[in-house]
């Protein structure tokens, strides 16, 4: 059965520094999203990106942070100077299609981000 | 000391014993609603979905029921297994993400269950 894959499963680093964190998507969709869970609490969207652009973003998702897709399988998300209240489980998900037409979202197994 | 973070509803049950997990959401204009599964340390692994033109849909050993009256989403596990201790949230997804009224797929989730099975 195809699943979202993600790497590293666990990213420290130090406050200031970048960092990006890699998923692959499942290969036949074609919607990807970021979201994040801060220990204890809910998961939090944080954009949705589709024909290799930027659908929605949410107030999180400001100028410290930017995804790419560099090819046709990997989906990125960078953050360009890491704070202390980046450190979270990010999740990738992706999607055939959005909204109520079959848009089931498939989550990866996240990365853990440290930052200390 | 100060306690982090949000102290979640819990549920304890028997194994064998049937479960009802509920869930309030805020947007009345949602119209795709699903539920997810999250074991420690993983990611939300789908467990059913439905759409706000039903108001139940049944899946293997799972029941979702939809009141949009009082936008209160349940899901139900008969015969529940200690494999189906996790955290259990639902997800509501709108359809105007924007002034186009076009939905690109957000997600919003609820704060979740935490699902306990002895057995």
């Amino acid at each position: 059965e195809p699943e979202v894959t993600q790497t590293p499963s666990h990213q420290v680093t130090q406050m200031g520094q970048e960092v990006i964190l890699r998923c692959v998507p499942i290969s036949n969709h074609l919607y990807f999203y970021w979201y994040r869970q801060i220990l204890g609490q809910k998961v939090e969207f944080l954009v949705s990106f589709y024909n290799n652009e930027i659908s929605e973003k949410s107030e999180i998702f400001d100028d410290q942070f930017s995804v790419e897709r560099p090819d046709g399988s990997n989906f990125t998300l960078k953050i360009r100077s890491t704070k202390l209240e980046d450190s979270a489980m990010y999740f990738c998900a992706s999607s055939r299609a959005s909204g109520a037409a079959a848009g089931t979202q498939y989550f990866g197994p996240g990365t853990r981000l440290t930052v200390l | 000391g100060e306690s982090v973070g949000l102290h979640l509803p819990t549920l304890s049950v028997q194994e064998g014993d049937n479960s009802i997990i509920n869930c309030a959401y805020s947007n009345s204009a949602s119209d795709y609603f699903i539920w997810y599964k999250q074991e420690s340390g993983k990611g939300p692994q789908f467990i059913i979905d439905i759409r706000s033109n039903m108001d139940k849909r049944q899946g293997q050993r799972v029941t979702v029921l939809l009141n949009k009256t009082v936008k209160h989403l349940s899901l139900q596990i008969a015969a529940t297994q200690p494999g189906d201790s996790a955290v259990y949230f639902c997800a509501e997804n709108s359809a105007l993400a924007n002034a186009g009224g076009t939905s690109y797929g957000k997600l919003t989730f609820g704060q979740g269950t935490i699902l306990t099975v002895h057995p």
